[in-house]
């Protein structure tokens, strides 16, 4: 089955630091690739998406670019601010498939 | 930017007890879900709805489990008998269309203590 899985937390970094969250999933067929992220006491809203091989997601100034080789999709920013610390969910979704398949979060906190 | 509203945020039961969890959609969508997450642990899929029936459903949705749209707004997750594996932050969300690469809108989580 799908699955997806992603850099354990909790992570902590300086503010204008370079961050990587890693995601490597699993799927069958192909499917579109996404980040969420949830600020405090709010609900999961998308971040980023890409929906095949070699695209890049890009929002915020954060960047993920669907690897298939690597079957990865890993985060990036090139310089963190406070207001970035929240929860971030990677997600599968196949096509014909109506459900998300999440990783288990990544909680981040920006330190000024 | 429209929102998904979930009630109440928080909901302590006794075991065995019924539940009801609200939600209410974005008023222009179509296709209706509940997620959940068990601390530690990663946001499952529940269910989907679509057209005022059960579209998919995950092995976790179990008869314990129902869902219902009860006046064209509401979307409610019912819970017969909790149990104390029943314990987690409950999402929904919505979407227009249903599309593979459309993004869903979420609620803000209702945190369920089972007792």
């Amino acid at each position: 089955g799908n699955s997806v899985t992603q850099m354990e937390g909790p992570v902590t970094l300086s503010e204008e630091a370079f961050l990587t969250i890693n995601c490597t999933y699993t799927a069958t067929g192909y499917p579109s690739l996404f980040w969420y992220v949830q600020y405090p006491g709010e609900g999961l809203q998308l971040l980023l998406k890409a929906t095949k091989a070699d695209d890049k997601g890009s929002n915020k100034g954060f960047e993920a670019t669907y690897r298939k080789e690597t079957t990865s999709f890993h985060l990036e920013k090139g310089s963190v601010q406070v207001s970035d610390s929240a929860v971030y969910f990677c997600a599968l979704r196949e096509i014909g498939n109506e459900k998300l398949t999440f990783g288990t979060g990544t909680r981040l906190t920006i330190i000024p | 930017e429209p929102e998904v509203t979930q009630t109440p945020s928080h909901q302590v039961t006794q075991m065995g007890q019924e539940v009801i969890l609200r939600c209410v959609p974005i008023s222009n969508h179509l296709y209706f879900y509940w997620y959940r997450q068990i601390l530690g642990q990663k946001v499952e899929f529940l269910v989907s709805f679509y057209n005022n029936e059960i579209s998919e459903k995950s092995e976790i949705f179990d008869d314990q489990f129902s869902v219902e749209r009860p006046d064209g707004s509401n979307f409610t997750l019912k819970i017969r008998s909790t149990k104390l594996e029943d314990s987690a932050m409950y999402f929904c969300a919505s979407s227009m269309t249903g599309a593979t690469n459309e993004k869903l809108f979420f609620g803000s989580g209702t945190q369920l203590s089972v007792l």
